[in-house]
């Protein structure tokens, strides 16, 4: 199993232009999420996901879109990159179903993204 | 605003030292989560605790919840080099997904 997989590992965008971070799971896990991660600071959550077809806003939305059409799947999509937006982006995973492992989250290895 | 904050924010002991880190949070909760970042990577599940649990134990890792005081803190005994991350507790509050990650501890084990 791979786990969490995240594409690419390192991005330098120039502002206005856009993009689309990958993040992938093999765990039939159903909820992802997108965290971003600015130096010295705890993650902060963007968006979030309990299922295909089902997303949701965290505590720092704007800039940033989400859709989730498969289980596996859950890009991050920056429409018109900002300065702002230079951070380190992480893939979450977890079971929501109520077992052992319920509530543990998985991470993926993190997107370095630079906006100029 | 982030609801959890960790104290301290730095902290450097030496091997075989207990490290203890405290975490504080603002709303009722499911659980509470502590994980281990090692520089630049991904972070890692360390230990969970549910709501109607007051203490937890996982190896060489003791973790304690007070909801009254909406507080927890971890535990690290007889810590070692390996031990050397930031540690963050995580929160989600009751009837949510919503997780919020306080700003972390960054702990330095002295060989």
């Amino acid at each position: 199993n791979a786990g969490v997989t995240q594409t690419p590992k390192f991005q330098v965008l120039k502002t206005g232009q856009s993009m689309t971070l990958q993040c992938a799971q093999d765990m039939n896990h159903e909820y992802m999420s997108w965290y971003r991660q600015d130096p010295g600071m705890g993650l902060r959550l963007i968006h979030y996901s309990v299922g295909a077809g089902i997303t949701d806003q965290g505590e720092v939305p704007n800039g940033y879109n989400v859709s989730r059409s498969t289980t596996e799947d859950f890009p991050l999509r920056l429409l018109s990159a900002a300065p702002s937006q230079t951070s380190v982006y992480f893939c979450a995973t977890l079971r929501t179903v109520q077992t052992s492992g319920a509530g543990k989250q998985y991470f993926g290895p993190g997107t370095r993204l630079t906006v100029t | 605003s982030q609801q959890g904050e960790e104290d301290p924010q730095a902290l450097s002991i030496q091997e075989g030292e207990n490290a203890t880190m405290n975490c504080s949070y603002k709303t009722s909760i499911n659980n509470l989560q502590w994980y281990r970042q090692n520089s630049g990577r991904g972070l890692v599940h360390l230990i969970l605790i549910r709501s109607n649990e007051r203490e937890k134990h996982s190896g060489r890792l003791r973790v304690t919840l007070d909801t009254s005081k909406k507080s927890s803190s971890l535990l690290i005994t007889a810590s070692r080099a390996a031990d050397t991350a930031s540690y963050f507790c995580a929160t989600d509050r009751t009837g949510t997904y919503k997780y919020i990650f306080g700003t972390g501890t960054r702990l330095k084990v002295l060989a």
